[in-house]
């Protein structure tokens, strides 16, 4: 069974500062990652993906995520948070294409002005 | 991505009663999924909707109670019959992006109270 590992409820960093939200997960097969945000009263927005490739993958809103394998981490990284990133972010993993996704239980994070 | 809308983005309802949400994509999709998300908690998947088929529920949900119609490839309703307090929740509409099923894109939800 797959699952996903997201350690902190929450994070805060000040404005300007550089933020990471953690992720760590369990997969049979090779892992298709992803981060999502989650603003207020707002579905889930897309944010980057890991399927193959450069550990390292860029995403929406000056996000970026590292993938390594052999810790089973695919931390979400921003090196300036700004306030507007104030949300709830969640990681996700499935076993391959079209195959069920499983979610991490969502951090929130705070960026302090 | 695809551009989903969900109706109605919240609603209060009294407990025994039903709703049903809709959902509506801009493009043909052959795959959607409904999922609940219940306060401070992650995302749980309910079913998965395909069209010309019956949807397929995940453990601890059942038709009765969660009945899914697709009935095209571009919309889908889910229906919360004899709703209880234990039924608030964000209800999600998903959908398989258009790269070969490796990304899922989600509605806006819609933000349930049951009174």
């Amino acid at each position: 069974a797959q699952s996903v590992a997201q350690p902190e409820d929450q994070v805060n960093v000040a404005e300007g500062n550089p933020l990471t939200v953690k992720c760590t997960y369990s997969v049979s097969g090779n892992p298709y990652l992803f981060w999502y945000v989650q603003y207020p009263n707002r579905g889930l927005q897309f944010l980057l993906k890991y399927i193959t490739g450069d550990n390292l993958v860029k995403g929406s809103y000056g996000f970026e995520a590292e993938f390594n394998k052999s810790q089973t981490s695919f931390h979400l990284k921003k090196p300036s948070a700004l306030v507007s990133d104030s949300a709830l972010y969640f990681c996700a993993v499935r076993d391959g294409p079209y195959q069920k996704v499983t979610f991490g239980t969502g951090t929130k994070l705070q960026v302090i002005p | 991505s695809a551009v989903i809308s969900q109706k109605p983005s919240r609603d209060i309802c009294q407990r025994g009663t039903s709703l049903t949400i809709q959902c509506q994509v801009d493009s043909q999709v052959t795959m959607m999924f409904w999922y609940r998300q219940q306060p401070g908690q992650s995302l749980t998947l309910i079913a998965t909707a395909n069209q010309g088929s019956e949807a397929t529920y995940e453990s601890g949900f059942v038709i009765d109670k969660f009945p899914i119609s697709r009935p095209n490839l571009t919309f889908s309703t889910l229906t919360v019959s004899n709703m209880s307090p234990e039924d608030s929740s964000i209800y999600l509409c998903s959908v398989e992006g258009d790269r070969g099923g490796d990304t899922q894109y989600f509605g806006p939800g819609t933000r349930l109270t049951v009174l």
